[in-house]
């Protein structure tokens, strides 16, 4: 069965620190992959998303992540992190041959100064 | 419209009632989610539509939730007999037409049972 994996529940990181939130998930073929991110009270934004080609992904906000087959993850990073960063941040995982999308539970980010 | 547009923001009701939760989506975006937000808790699967008919309802937790979309545009959640535990955030997606593409979010739905 298809499945998404955030190991980290809750991550504290240092203002202008580095940040890796990692995502494994558990699927057939390599699926669509994606990262949200939600603010309190907010819906959820895409950050970055990954069909093919480039392995290394780009998105907004100075996230990229960088998906590898051989571990099933697909990792967020960002260089350095900022008090707005702070967020729940969601990985998903979305299946090629149909409509069907399935979510991580989360990492609650907080960002000290 | 720009983006999702989920109605009403938040929903105060006591036991029993029913609501309606209304998700209007992005101008020409042919699939729909519904998903389930408990506190703290990570995105639980309602329902999808494809146009007007719903392939996959599985996720609904028990037959007092029900979904209709109608012109292939806005849809209705309905909660019969709202329970305690039925209260959380609720949330729609829209998605283009074909297996590509992501899904936009609106703001979502605060729904709390009293």
């Amino acid at each position: 069965a298809q499945s998404v994996t955030q190991p980290d529940i809750h991550i504290t990181v240092s203002e202008g620190a580095s940040l890796e939130l990692r995502c494994n998930y558990s699927y057939g073929a390599t699926p669509y992959l994606f990262w949200y991110v939600q603010s309190p009270g907010q819906g959820l934004q895409l950050l970055l998303k990954y069909f093919s080609g480039d392995t290394l992904v780009q998105g907004i906000k100075g996230f990229e992540a960088e998906f590898k087959r051989s571990q099933s993850s697909f990792n967020l990073r960002k260089p350095s992190v900022h008090w707005s960063d702070a967020a729940e941040y969601f990985c998903a995982v979305g299946d090629p041959t149909g409509n069907q999308f399935y979510f991580g539970t989360g990492t609650s980010l907080t960002v000290i100064p | 419209g720009a983006g999702v547009s989920q109605s009403p923001s938040n929903k105060v009701t006591e036991k029993g009632k029913d609501v309606e939760l209304r998700c209007d989506p992005i101008s020409g975006h042919t699939a729909l989610y519904w998903y389930r937000q408990s506190l703290g808790q990570g995105l639980e699967f309602l329902i999808y539509f494809q146009g007007n008919s719903a392939p996959d309802k599985s996720g609904l937790p028990s037959d007092r939730f029900s979904a209709e979309r109608t012109g292939g545009s806005v849809s209705t959640l309905t909660i019969q007999r709202t329970q305690q535990e039925d209260s959380a955030v609720y949330l729609c997606a829209s998605r283009r037409q074909g297996n590509t593409g992501e899904l936009f979010f609106g703001e979502g739905s605060r729904l709390t049972v009293l």
